[in-house]
């Protein structure tokens, strides 16, 4: 069955450590995108990719790193400098831009 | 500033009943596109509804109907009939195609749907 993975599921962090959340595709999708979501809030866009090897910054974007390798990998790494991390994440992607978007099951992730 | 505003953030009704979700955007482009997206406990968003900027025909899909004004900039969503498999957070999503914000999707805060048998 084609869709997107993310792992883990559940995910636990020491303070003042990178962690990276994991989302594979075999849609063969162009676009991909990494979204945040805290209780009782919608989606903030962190990072989102058109094509390889390029990426755009979303609207909070820091402390968040990504890369984008291979078409139906985008991998997003927290790392220590983002301040409050406890959050859901859900990676997303799109066949192209403006046509309608697969999301994965989500990573929660908790610092410890 | 929120380009989407989903200004109900809790609804409860019994079933059967009808509910409409309210969906407000904001956008200068002429070309854009408009999204519902379910989202059910287990937390993955479901896609229900695509709809461009020049296309403002109302749709029906089953218990699903759609209202899309131009004039109000609204993009309302309405639940026929609703059973307990409807309780869920219902997201309105905005994706602009043009300028800086080409690309990417705008979501409402959502509105959480709650149904009791």
């Amino acid at each position: 069955d084609g869709g997107i993975t993310q792992s883990p599921k559940y995910l636990f962090r020491k303070e003042g450590q990178n962690v990276t959340l994991s989302c594979e595709q075999n849609l063969n999708h162009d676009a991909m995108y990494w979204y945040r979501q805290d209780p009782g809030q919608g989606l903030r866009l962190i990072y989102y990719s058109q094509i390889v090897n390029d990426f755009q910054k979303g609207d909070i974007a820091e402390g968040y790193s990504v890369s984008r390798e291979k078409k139906e990998s985008f991998p997003l790494t927290v790392t220590s400098a983002q301040k409050n991390p406890t959050a859901f994440y859900l990676c997303a992607s799109t066949m192209t831009v403006n046509t309608e978007a697969f999301f994965g099951q989500g990573t929660r992730l908790t610092v410890v | 500033a929120q380009k989407v505003t989903q200004a109900q953030t809790e609804i409860s009704v019994v079933e059967k009943e009808d509910v409409t979700l309210d969906c407000v955007y904001e956008t200068r482009d002429t070309t854009y596109y408009l999204f519902w997206y379910k989202q059910p406990p287990s937390g993955e968003l479901v896609f229900l509804i695509r709809r461009n900027s020049f296309d403002e025909q109302n749709e029906i899909s089953g218990r699903y109907s759609w209202n899309f004004q131009k004039s109000t900039s609204s993009f309302n969503f309405t639940i026929t009939a609703s059973q307990v498999v409807d309780s869920a957070v219902y997201f309105c999503a905005l994706s602009e195609a043009e300028g800086g914000s080409w690309g990417k999707f705008q979501f409402g805060a959502g509105t959480q749907v709650v149904v009791t048998p």
